[in-house]
């Protein structure tokens, strides 16, 4: 069975930097790509970013780029999200999301088979 | 960037009926690379359809979608009490991108 299990969200001021991790178990990590998608409280959703299955693409919606870092450890079955300068508008529950492909492109996609539960990030002084 | 935009916003129906849900893209999708999820209170989404008209593992045959180019739909043939949920489209073939939901209401 398929499971992610996301971790790291919490009440961070703005201007600080969080890191959310996602544990990953009962598929072959490294064959997939991986996503993170946001939801603002009451609101729809929004895809942050994704990485291939080796680390080699990586991509980033306009309203995070420079500020969020993707990355991966196939070694341990985990992906991230490193955070930086965050704001109010970055408030949301973030998902990790898997691929089923094992590549990222920027200018074509595909859909997310699994989602995990998500971990609640919330920008506020 | 593709915008997708579902409607209605809302619909109430009952159990037993047949539900319509619709997503209009602004600029054609390429390939029906247009996904269908649905989100429950609490719950992360679950894919439902992919490719405009296949399901996903799992997915009961009364859900149903159609469509290309920029008009696809959700059908949900005969609607179970579990089914009342919001519905999301997405769209994969440029970036990728959400539509801003439809929920589905118990009349």
């Amino acid at each position: 069975e398929v499971q992610l299990v996301e971790s790291g969200g919490g009440l961070v001021q703005p201007g600080r930097s969080l890191r959310l991790s996602c544990a990953a178990s009962g598929f072959t990590f490294d064959d997939y790509a991986m996503h993170w998608v946001r939801q603002a409280p009451g609101k729809g959703l929004e895809w942050v970013s994704g990485v291939s299955w080796n680390g080699g693409n990586i991509g980033y919606a306009d309203s995070v780029k420079g500020r969020f870092i993707i990355s991966r450890d196939n070694a341990k079955n985990s992906l991230y999200l490193q955070m930086n300068s965050l704001r109010a508008e970055d408030t949301a529950l973030y998902y990790c999301a898997k691929d089923p492909t094992p590549n990222y492109y920027d200018s074509s996609g595909y859909y997310f088979d699994y989602w995990g539960q998500g971990t609640l990030v919330t920008v506020s002084s | 960037e593709i915008v997708l935009t579902q409607s209605p916003g809302t619909l109430s129906l009952s159990p037993g009926e047949r539900a319509t849900l619709s997503c209009r893209a602004s600029q054609s999708v390429s390939s029906s690379y247009l996904a269908w999820y649905q989100q429950k209170p609490g719950q992360a989404p679950r894919l439902l359809i992919y490719g405009a008209s296949s399901r996903a593992t799992g997915i009961p045959d009364r859900f149903s979608g159609s469509g290309s180019g920029t008009d696809f739909t959700l059908t949900i043939s005969r609607l179970e009490p579990e089914d009342f949920a919001v519905y999301y489209c997405q769209q994969y073939g440029s970036s990728r991108t959400f539509g801003q939901g439809t929920k589905l209401e118990i009349k």
